[in-house]
């Protein structure tokens, strides 16, 4: 069965700190996307990133880094540096072909408090 | 940019009312979502669209229906509103593959 898990609730750190969020994915598939979004106080969801399962290379985009391993499941996002405005809900999410659409399946998240 | 709009951020609505919630998206997407997020329940999608006029249940249906009559619109209908579905209601619309999602419309049934 699908299944995505984010085992960490709630990170705080202190700013200018590097801080990985963790997530492990469940899939029967060979192919399947995982993606990441934010959530701000705000409340609108941001999608940051979308990688399929036939490529595992890592991603840096400024501040952001994903590591993607399919030895472990997991799909974890790395913020270096990190700032006030990188507080947020973070979802994890995994999606598989059905007969007409992509099922989406989003973890639990983890909420960042990043402190000044 | 993918522009997602909701029609209203916040609403009260009272026990019974039937209550219209709208989705507009403008980049032409096939498929449109609807979910509820509730504190510890996560993101759970109750209606989903992937074309004109096509509807499908998704995982907590009961108590609503939807309504797609053109493509860049999806709207949300509560027959009768139960205090019961005081949520954070979210909606997304995807070409396939990421969603893309609106703010948000916040309702509160008294």
């Amino acid at each position: 069965a699908q299944k995505v898990t984010q085992a960490q609730t709630e990170i705080s750190v202190v700013e200018k700190e590097d801080v990985t969020l963790d997530c492990v994915y469940e899939t029967r598939d060979t192919t399947y996307y995982l993606f990441w979004y934010k959530q701000p106080p705000s409340g609108e969801l941001v999608f940051l990133i979308r990688r399929n399962s036939f490529d595992e290379q890592n991603e840096i985009s400024g501040r952001y880094s994903w590591n993607f391993q399919k030895s472990t499941s997991s799909f974890n996002f790395t913020i270096t540096a990190s700032q006030v405005v990188d507080s947020a809900v973070y979802f994890c999410a995994l999606s598989e072909r059905e007969t007409s659409y992509d099922k989406v399946i989003f973890g639990p998240g983890t909420s960042l408090s990043v402190i000044p | 940019d993918v522009k997602v709009t909701q029609s209203s951020r916040y609403l009260v609505k009272r026990t019974g009312e039937k209550v219209f919630l709208e989705c507009v998206q403008d980049m032409d997407h096939e498929n449109m979502f609807w979910y509820r997020q509730d504190p510890g329940l996560g993101l759970r999608l109750i209606y989903f669209s992937y074309d004109v006029k096509m509807k499908e249940k998704g995982d907590i249906p009961e108590g609503y229906s939807v309504s797609r009559e053109k493509k860049e619109r999806f709207s949300l209908i509560l027959e009768s509103a139960s205090t019961n579905q005081t949520s954070m209601y979210l909606c997304a619309s995807s070409p396939g593959g990421e969603q893309y999602f609106g703010p948000g419309t916040r309702l509160t049934v008294t």
